[in-house]
């Protein structure tokens, strides 16, 4: 039985840190390039971070880069994502998600980050 | 980057109806596209993956086509569960970018 679950979100204040975490189980996730994909409040899905299956490379959204920083372990099934000099705009359901560009994707049941004083 | 433009951005149809949502790239991404749909608080689900190819599980009422720049997804008759807000999602190049989604109501 597939799961993937996401932690570690809250409400946070503009400029301050928060490191999200994604924890995979019943699917071979050293296989599978993780996302981070978010939500703003009733608005659309908006593409956030890649890394690949074996952590070689990654890429962020513009309006991230620099700020976030996507990692993985393998040894724990566990998809990390640290926010760093957070903004109001950053304030999302966050969702971790492996996707293959073949064969079936694996999505989390999100996060949510507030960033407000 | 590579925008992606959805339309409609929402619309109103029947159960029973065929409904037809396009994504259009601003350059070429070959076949490199998903289409997901959400429900409401839910994370969303791909349907079809390189543009054209069903995912396992997916009713078959669901199509996808289309390569180049221009993309739809079709179906053929909708159904009650079937009311979503879906999106479609490039993979051919860095960053990865969403449409901006279309919302299937109930007319």
């Amino acid at each position: 039985q597939v799961q993937v679950v996401a932690s570690g979100g809250g409400v946070v204040q503009p400029g301050r840190s928060l490191r999200l975490s994604c924890a995979a189980s019943g699917f071979t996730f050293s296989n599978y390039g993780m996302h981070w994909v978010r939500q703003a409040p009733g608005k659309g899905l908006e593409w956030v971070a890649v890394i690949w299956h074996d952590g070689s490379k990654k890429y962020y959204a513009d309006s991230v880069t620099g700020r976030f920083t996507i990692s993985r372990d393998n040894s724990k099934n566990t998809l990390y994502l640290q926010m760093n000099s957070l903004r109001a705009e950053d304030t999302a359901v966050y969702y971790c998600a492996g996707i293959a560009v073949t064969g079936p994707d694996y999505w989390g049941q999100g996060t949510l980050v507030t960033v407000s004083s | 980057d590579i925008q992606m433009t959805q339309s409609p951005s929402s619309l109103s149809a029947s159960v029973g109806d065929r409904v037809t949502i396009t994504c259009r790239a601003s350059q070429g991404i070959r076949n490199d596209l998903g289409w997901f749909q959400q429900k409401p608080g839910r994370a969303p689900e791909r349907l079809i993956y390189t543009a054209s190819s069903l995912q396992s599980g997916v009713p078959s009422r669901f199509s996808g086509s289309g390569s180049g720049t221009e993309f739809t997804l079709t179906i053929s008759s909708l159904q009650p569960e079937d009311f979503a807000t879906y999106y479609c999602l490039q993979h051919n190049s860095y960053p990865f970018t969403f449409g901006g989604g279309t919302k299937v109501e109930i007319k």
